[in-house]
């Protein structure tokens, strides 16, 4: 059974310095993983889509990184801002079915302090 | 292009009730999936659609049901309603290829439910 963990839980950091989230999940196949963030009582906004044949994608001040062999991703941002502030959640899609079930980890909530 | 839109965003009912949702996905998108949101159990996967047919479903009882449209809508139903049903409730559009890893997905701003 797939399983999805993000570590730290929490991370408070100055504004202005770079970050990394982590993901780890427990089964190597999958079609794709994708981060997400989430604001307060929000919905999610999708951040990044690695597909399994890719090692990393990059939008603007975020990074993220694909090692399915190890069976983990990072979200690095740089710069951070008040404004990135939110939950991170990473999810994948376990290779095999014809879904688009999404498998979520447990989330980190990132304060950035001004 | 419009993103996924969910109504109503807010919802208050007392216990033994039934409610509504409804999702919009967004044009040209054919999967629709739906989650729950607690505090305590996180994101969890409620069902997914894919051209009117339900293609997966997740570990919920079946007080909750759901269907798709053929323009793609999508609505879940949850019947006798309980304390325990309170949660955010979102639902993702993608468009749904089978098995493909292109399939970015895109998510409402949820509807709010309260059990009472």
């Amino acid at each position: 059974k797939q399983e999805v963990t993000q570590i730290p839980a929490a991370l408070s950091v100055p504004e202005g310095e770079n970050l990394v989230l982590n993901c780890s999940f427990t089964d190597s196949a999958i079609y794709n993983l994708q981060w997400f963030r989430q604001d307060p009582g929000k919905g999610l906004t999708s951040l990044l889509l690695i597909q399994s044949s890719q090692r990393e994608q990059t939008s603007g001040r975020l990074n993220a990184s694909l090692d399915k062999s190890s069976g983990r991703s990072t979200l690095y941002i740089a710069a951070s801002q008040p404004g990135d502030s939110a939950t991170y959640l990473c999810a994948v899609i376990e290779y095999g079915g014809a879904t688009n079930k999404l498998i979520f980890g447990t989330g980190t909530l990132l304060a950035v302090q001004p | 292009k419009a993103g996924v839109t969910q109504t109503p965003r807010y919802l208050i009912k007392t216990r033994g009730q039934q409610v509504t949702l409804s999702c919009s996905p967004i044009s040209g998108h054919r999967s629709v999936s739906w989650y729950q949101q607690t505090p305590g159990q996180g994101l969890q996967f409620l069902f997914e659609y894919f051209s009117e047919t339900q293609r997966n479903k997740g570990n919920f009882p079946g007080r909750f049901s759901g269907r798709q449209f053929s323009n793609s809508r999508s609505e879940m139903n949850v019947s006798t309603l309980e304390l325990g049903d309170s949660a955010l409730y979102l639902c993702a559009s993608s468009q749904g290829n089978r098995g493909s890893s292109y399939n970015e997905q895109f998510f409402g701003p949820g509807t709010r439910l309260t059990v009472l």
